[in-house]
């Protein structure tokens, strides 16, 4: 099956730097890339998805890349913010019927000292 | 418009138990998928069920079921509970294929 490879587990950064999470998948089937933020004791919340048609998606501070040849795709933050700190979540899924199966990456623990 | 509804938030139950867990989706949503999230495992994908129908699974034991009626409202079943089934338990739901997942606030499980 899918298997969701995520790095790093524990980033640091100062206010304003940016952060960059990286994650590879397994399945070549896989063609939808949502990204999770979930803040302590809350639910996750998608803060932004690219699908295998496109490369490269932004949304305001936020954008992902990805790389359909090598498997692998980015979670960029620019000009990072004390709000920004929370744990994300990379996930994959295949399309059509498996949509609603997504494999998610191990996390990685963001955390943005003012 | 309401978001995705877990009941209970939290549960306390003794090895061997079985428990129930509610999901109710947003509105118009047709798919429903569970997850469990640990420290040690993250989030594990255990089943989705869409108009009704079991669409994915996962691999976990036959322990953990699941189900959907006609109004989307899914649940999920745990028998025979041992300690490490202890997590949180998180539902999603999705209006089609290939839209975004709203996910619930969750229901914590600790089996003692």
């Amino acid at each position: 099956g899918e298997n969701v490879e995520q790095h790093p587990s524990t980033l640091s950064v100062q206010e304003g730097d940016s952060a960059v999470i990286k994650c590879t998948y397994s399945d070549s089937a896989s063609n939808y890339f949502p990204w999770y933020k979930q803040e302590l004791g809350k639910r996750p919340q998608l803060i932004i998805d690219i699908r295998s048609n496109v490369g490269e998606k932004k949304d305001q501070r936020i954008a992902v890349t990805l790389n359909k040849t090598a498997k692998h795709f980015s979670l960029h933050i620019t000009e990072t913010q004390p709000e920004d700190s929370a744990v994300y979540f990379c996930a994959a899924s295949r399309g059509g019927t498996s949509y609603g199966k997504l494999t998610f990456g191990q996390g990685t623990i963001l955390t943005v000292h003012p | 418009k309401a978001g995705v509804t877990q009941t209970p938030r939290y549960l306390i139950k003794t090895r061997g138990q079985q428990v129930t867990l509610s999901c109710s989706p947003i509105s118009g949503h047709r798919s429903v998928s569970w997850y469990q999230q640990t420290p040690g495992q993250g989030l594990q994908f255990l089943f989705e069920y869409f108009s009704e129908t079991q669409r994915n699974k996962g691999n976990f034991p036959g322990r953990f079921s699941g189900r959907q009626f006609s109004n989307s409202r899914s649940e999920m079943n745990v028998s025979t509970l041992e300690l490490g089934d202890s997590a949180l338990y998180l539902c999603a739901s999705s209006a089609l294929g290939g839209t975004e997942a709203f996910f619930g606030q969750g229901t914590r499980l600790t089996v003692v």
